[in-house]
C-alpha cells in the first residue's frame, strides 16, 4: 500500500476485555515498530520487529501485552485483561532497512478503555 | 530526567516571525537525530533530519551540537500552517538496542495572524 495503515481507527473496550491492534505496514519494510502515545505526551517506544524477528519487546508495559508478526509484512498489538491506564494511541511505524532515515507513521488506534 | 527534555511551550507567535525550539539528549551514544512535526489528533510526520553540519530545507534549520548534547530547530517566516508539535527524536545506533528512537513530549506552536 502507499502508506502505513492501522486498524482499527477508534477502538472503546470494556475494562478486562482483550483487544487485537492490526498494521499493514509499506509493503517491502523490513523493521515494523510499535509505539504507545498518552494525551500530551511523545510517543514512547513499545517494541521493534525486523522482518518476523521480535528484536526488542522491552518497552511493552507488562506481559498483558503482546506483538507478532508472524510472516514479516502485518502485526498485530495484542493487549489482554485491558485496564484502564492502557487508553492511548496506538502508533505504528515502518522503515525500509534500519531506522537511520526516519519512520512513517500509520494514523494509530485510539484505544479508550472504559 | 527524561532522556529527550524539550520546552513544552507554548509558543504563540505572530505569522512571519522567527522562532527556534531545543532540546536536549542524556546519552551520548544517540546516532541519529530527527524533528518531526504532529499536528492535532494525527500521527507524527517526518519534518527532516538533524546533522552535525547543520541542515536547512526552506525556512527550517537543524542544528546538532554533540559536545553539548543539544539539537534546535529554528523556523523563519512562520505560517499559519506551521503550527503544530514538534518533536524531537534521538536514536541509538542500530548496532545497539536495534536502534531504538526516543521521543520527546514535543513543543507546541501556535503562529497568530
Amino acid at each position: 500500500g502507499a502508506g502505513v495503515s492501522q486498524s482499527p481507527r477508534y477502538k472503546v473496550a470494556k475494562r478486562g476485555q482483550d483487544v487485537a491492534l492490526r498494521c499493514d505496514p509499506i509493503s517491502g519494510h523490513v523493521s515494523l515498530f510499535w509505539y504507545q502515545q498518552a494525551l500530551g505526551q511523545g510517543p514512547e517506544f513499545l517494541t521493534y520487529f525486523q522482518n518476523e524477528a521480535q528484536l526488542d519487546k522491552s518497552g511493552l508495559p507488562s506481559d498483558r501485552f503482546f506483538a507478532e508478526r508472524p510472516e514479516g509484512s502485518v502485526s498485530t498489538l495484542k493487549i489482554q485483561r485491558t485496564q484502564q491506564e492502557d487508553s492511548a494511541v496506538y502508533l505504528c511505524a515502518s522503515s525500509l532497512t534500519g531506522i537511520n532515515y526516519g519512520y512513517t507513521f500509520g494514523s494509530g488506534t485510539r484505544l479508550t478503555v472504559v | 530526567r527524561k532522556e529527550v527534555e524539550q520546552d513544552p511551550g507554548p509558543f504563540n507567535v505572530p505569522e512571519g516571525a522567527t522562532v527556534a525550539f531545543n532540546c536536549t539528549y542524556s546519552n551520548s551514544a544517540s546516532q541519529s537525530f530527527f524533528w518531526y512535526r504532529q499536528d492535532c489528533r494525527k500521527e507524527p510526520k517526518l519534518l527532516m533530519s538533524v546533522y552535525s553540519s547543520g541542515n536547512e530545507d526552506g525556512r527550517f534549520t537543524a542544528q546538532l551540537n554533540r559536545a553539548s548534547q543539544y539539537i534546535s530547530l529554528l523556523i523563519r517566516d512562520s505560517k499559519l500552517s506551521d503550527s503544530a508539535t514538534y518533536l524531537c527524536v534521538v536514536t541509538l545506533p542500530y548496532n545497539t538496542n536495534a536502534g531504538k528512537s526516543t521521543f520527546g513530549d514535543g513543543t507546541t506552536l501556535t503562529v497568530k495572524p
